[in-house]
């Protein structure tokens, strides 16, 4: 089936420092990834939409200048958490849509601001 | 705006017995919907995708059903085990382009 890869799957960094995830689709062409957040016993909140070659779609209440996304290639997209905040701290799941409408996802990353 | 609500919000269940999750959407008029495992601290895997046209899908011991004009789906599961203790997540897509929307999952928990 198709894998979506996340890299890394943890990180603690100090408040003020950034932080880069990437989200790597393995065995097939993403033309379409997404990037989701989850607080704790809650279920995904999209965050923004990002289309190979283009600019992220972000949603309502998400700041595209704090949450910088770059969909460079077919399999890659990156989630960069600028001047994180302890308030940044959750987990942050990327997804990436295949030809036939299925979409599959990371196995997130969990990040901690201190 | 679609809304998609999951019932029950937590199922236990002895091992062996068979189980039906329930998903229900507002908005008929949808494109395909998926069914999800997340175990904790991990991310989603995808378990079944039913296209609007489809009324079932089938995999091992899960079976999901669609009925678009009611607005709902179940996810059956055959023979419960311990290792489908997870939330099972349904979602819908409205149109190929859109976004999925997500219900808030069951927590399922099946003892030995």
């Amino acid at each position: 089936g198709a894998v979506v890869s996340q890299h890394p799957s943890r990180v603690i960094c100090k408040s003020g420092t950034s932080v880069k995830i990437e989200c790597r689709s393995l065995d097939f062409q993403a033309t379409t990834m997404f990037w989701y957040r989850q607080f704790p016993k809650q279920s995904l909140m999209l965050m923004a939409t990002s289309n190979e070659g283009s600019k992220a779609t972000y949603e309502q209440g998400v700041e595209k200048d704090k949450f910088l996304i770059n969909h460079a290639s077919l399999t890659l997209s990156t989630l960069t958490v600028t001047s994180a905040h302890p308030e940044d701290s959750s987990f942050y799941i990327c997804s990436a849509r295949d030809g036939g409408g299925g979409q599959f996802f990371g196995p997130g990353t969990r990040l901690t601001v201190l | 705006k679609q809304e998609v609500t999951q019932i029950p919000a937590a199922l236990s269940v002895p091992e062996g017995e068979n189980l039906v999750l329930n998903c229900s959407f507002t908005d008929s008029a949808i494109y395909n919907l998926q069914w999800f495992r997340q175990d904790p601290g991990k991310g989603l895997t995808s378990l079944l995708l039913i296209q609007s046209s489809q009324r079932e899908q089938t995999s091992g011991r899960l079976n999901a059903s669609l009925d678009k004009s009611s607005g709902r789906s179940t996810l059956y599961i055959a023979a419960s085990q311990p290792g489908d203790s997870a939330t099972y997540l349904c979602a819908v897509r409205e149109t190929s382009g859109s976004r999925l929307t997500f219900g808030e999952g069951t927590q399922l928990t099946v003892n030995p």
